[in-house]
């Protein structure tokens, strides 16, 4: 009964390059939620999807970031030319679902630490 | 809007006293609320959570929190710390279950 898993757990990047990080829900969640923690800064919501969907990405960069969950495989976020600012761990969680008030709590991957050189 | 603030980045406890972790909410209708704990280097593990049922709530390890209306706060507390608790926390809102908002956290260090 796998947890949610998240690779690559470490990633180093040059300024410029691409970072992908990937994300396989819990089996049976088919809600995937994407944060960034930053030192000293707790965890910051980027995008919330469901299957095939982007229910909510407010918190998403408009430029640089995107993230998808196709209907087979995992979910990826996607940052293009990445900088230094983009140093940070990635965490991954998944719910089974969210609807009105019956909401269940999440459930975390053990993150993709990503370094820009 | 909801958010979720987390008074004092800090907490030092000496070993066996009393753990008291502080978080205030604001949200326009009453929410769902969780405490998560991250180990050094993992990802967060949920301690307990209240939806609207008993306004004290019991989680793992021997945590509980106590939802209070009037005060908006939903403060973590564990009556004796041991070395093994020493890590991040973090308070959590939501309201639909579409939004999850997370405090900045709190770093608890447990002195022998």
């Amino acid at each position: 009964n796998a947890g949610v898993m998240q690779n690559p757990r470490h990633l180093v990047r040059r300024r410029g390059q691409e970072a992908r990080l990937r994300c396989s829900p819990m089996k049976g969640h088919s809600h995937v939620y994407w944060y960034r923690q930053l030192p000293e800064e707790g965890l910051k919501f980027m995008v919330y999807l469901q299957k095939e969907n982007i229910i909510d990405e407010s918190g998403m960069p408009k430029e640089r970031f995107s993230a998808e969950f196709p209907k087979e495989g995992p979910s990826i976020l996607r940052i293009q030319q990445v900088v230094r600012g983009d140093s940070a761990a990635y965490f991954c969680a998944s719910s089974p679902r969210a609807s009105g008030r019956s909401t269940g709590e999440l459930f975390f991957g053990e993150g993709s630490r990503l370094t820009v050189l | 809007a909801q958010s979720v603030t987390q008074l004092g980045s800090h907490v030092s406890v000496s070993e066996g006293a009393l753990v008291l972790l502080r978080c205030n909410y604001s949200s326009s209708v009453p929410p769902y609320l969780f405490w998560y704990v991250q180990y050094p280097n993992q990802g967060l593990q949920l301690l307990l959570k209240y939806t609207s049922a008993a306004t004290l709530v019991k989680g793992i390890n021997g945590f509980e929190a106590e939802f209070k209306k009037s005060e908006t706060s939903f403060h973590l507390t564990k009556p004796s710390a041991h070395m093994s608790d020493a890590a991040e926390y973090f308070c959590a809102v939501s309201h639909t279950g579409n939004q999850f908002y997370f405090g900045t956290g709190t770093s608890l260090t447990v002195i022998p």
